[in-house]
């Protein structure tokens, strides 16, 4: 069954620093999304990206974040200046669809996700 | 402000019994609802989904929506040690504009213990 993947598992990195997570949505889907879970949180929200752009951002994705889809099956999330509070794991997921395809089709799909340590 | 509210528990179930997990929440323009189980570490996995009024059953898994309650909830029959995980409720909620994305709004999880 196909998944999405992420990489690297693990990553450690020193206060100001830039780092770039790396996922693979499924292959035929269109909607990707990135998510973070700080801890003993909820999941949240970050960003939303379709036909190459941003489609939705929270208030967290602020100046500091990017996404890009830098080829046919990449999708990357940028955090250009680390701060001790992006300490978390970060979560992306995709989806076949958004509205017209059935319910099944909008259903989103997690990746196994990245801990992001920011020392 | 759109919340989704859960019983954080830790909820525990003898072995063989039906657990009752339940979500609010509220925005009534939510149309998708979906619960997710995650291990400690892990990422969420998709358990299940409905969007109507009603039950839906898959396996040992009952998903029931009520709209005019703005309510979800999941019962797990036959319970089992490999069960126990956080279960997320997670609402889906149209963006901003017209035709975007949907972002997933969760719950803060249900901790259930299925006792051997």
């Amino acid at each position: 069954e196909p998944e999405v993947t992420q990489t690297p598992s693990h990553q450690v990195t020193q206060m100001g620093q830039e780092v770039i997570l790396r996922c693979v949505p499924i292959s035929n889907h269109l909607y990707f999304y990135w998510y973070r879970q700080i801890l003993g949180q909820k999941v949240e929200f970050l960003v939303s990206f379709y036909n190459n752009e941003i489609s939705e951002k929270s208030e967290i994705f602020d100046d500091q974040f990017s996404v890009e889809r830098p080829d046919g099956s990449n999708f990357t999330l940028k955090i250009r200046s680390t701060k001790l509070e992006d300490s978390a794991m970060y979560f992306c997921a995709s989806s076949e669809a958004l509205i017209g395809g059935g319910r099944r089709r909008e259903t989103q799909y997690f990746g196994p996700g990245t801990r992001l340590l920011v020392l | 402000q759109k919340e989704v509210e859960q019983n954080s528990g830790p909820l525990s179930v003898p072995e063989g019994a039906i657990a009752s997990l339940n979500c609010t929440y509220s925005d009534r323009g939510s149309q998708s609802f979906f619960w997710y189980r995650q291990y400690s570490g892990k990422s969420p996995e998709l358990i299940m989904f409905i969007y109507s009024n009603g039950d839906k059953e898959d396996g040992r898994f009952t998903a029931q929506l009520n709209k005019a309650s703005q309510y979800v909830s999941l019962l797990i029959r036959d319970s089992q040690p490999s069960d126990s995980a956080t279960y997320l409720c997670a609402v889906n909620s149209l963006g901003r504009s017209s035709g975007s994305a949907r972002q997933l709004t969760f719950g803060s999880g249900t901790q259930l213990t299925v006792l051997p």
